[in-house]
């Protein structure tokens, strides 16, 4: 079955960038899209089609995919980002998520 | 605005079944394939089946095939779930979703699914 994986924990300072990676056999051909959850709230879409933003989403929150990698970079980190982010991909019409990472805003 | 409220959730025990219900508004429901995606306890989240509009395809991840079976009625511009010989592990929070461009843009508040005895 098709796997991502992803760093369980990235640590940031505010105001610096934090990168999450996210990789999977072809990734970059399967539409990654990047999900941020806060505490005891449910996901937000934060990234879709590897690289585009939906409205409502800051400009700080970028993604981009090479080959097998896809990254979901956070720009000018605040600490209203501290969250956990899962990547996500479409392997024959079955759903797949990366299992999490947990982002820190020290 | 777009808003998905799902219900029946609860407490079951291990073999017993629970249908789960999402009402949507907010949106053209019959244009846009739905979704359910669950999150156990502490852990990550987990796609469980997706449908397509007119219910024509459904898809499940291997651990439920046979157990759950999704459905809809674009009439009333409701989800369902309907879970069969649950078990443990089926212990989670159940998210109803719309899906869009390959991505699911909105999301309900989830409704808790506990199988214990």
């Amino acid at each position: 079955s098709y796997e991502l994986t992803q760093p369980p924990s990235v640590s940031v300072s505010p105001g610096q960038t934090a990168s999450i990676t996210c990789s999977g056999d072809e990734l970059g051909d399967k539409y990654a899209c990047w999900y941020q959850q806060k505490s005891g709230q449910s996901p937000v879409l934060v990234i879709y089609h590897g690289t585009k933003r939906p409205s409502g989403i800051p400009e700080r929150f970028s993604g981009s995919t090479s080959g097998n990698t896809a990254t979901l970079t956070i720009s000018g980190t605040q600490a209203m980002d501290e969250a956990d982010y899962y990547c996500q991909a479409w392997d024959s019409s079955t759903g797949v998520f990366g299992g999490g990472t947990k982002l820190t805003v020290l | 605005e777009v808003q998905l409220v799902e219900s029946g959730g609860g407490l079951v025990q291990p073999g017993g079944s629970l249908r789960l219900s999402c009402a949507a508004s907010g949106f053209i429901f019959s244009s846009y394939w739905m979704s359910w995606v669950r999150q156990a306890p502490g852990k990550g989240l987990e796609w469980v089946a997706n449908m397509k509009q007119d219910g024509s395809e459904k898809y499940y991840v291997d651990s439920v095939k046979g157990r759950f079976t999704i459905s809809r009625d674009n009439a009333k511009n409701s989800l369902y779930l309907q879970m069969n010989s649950l078990r443990a592990e089926d212990t989670a929070v159940y998210y109803c979703a719309r899906a869009s461009s390959s991505s699911w843009w909105n999301w309900g508040q989830g409704t808790l699914v506990t199988v214990s005895s």
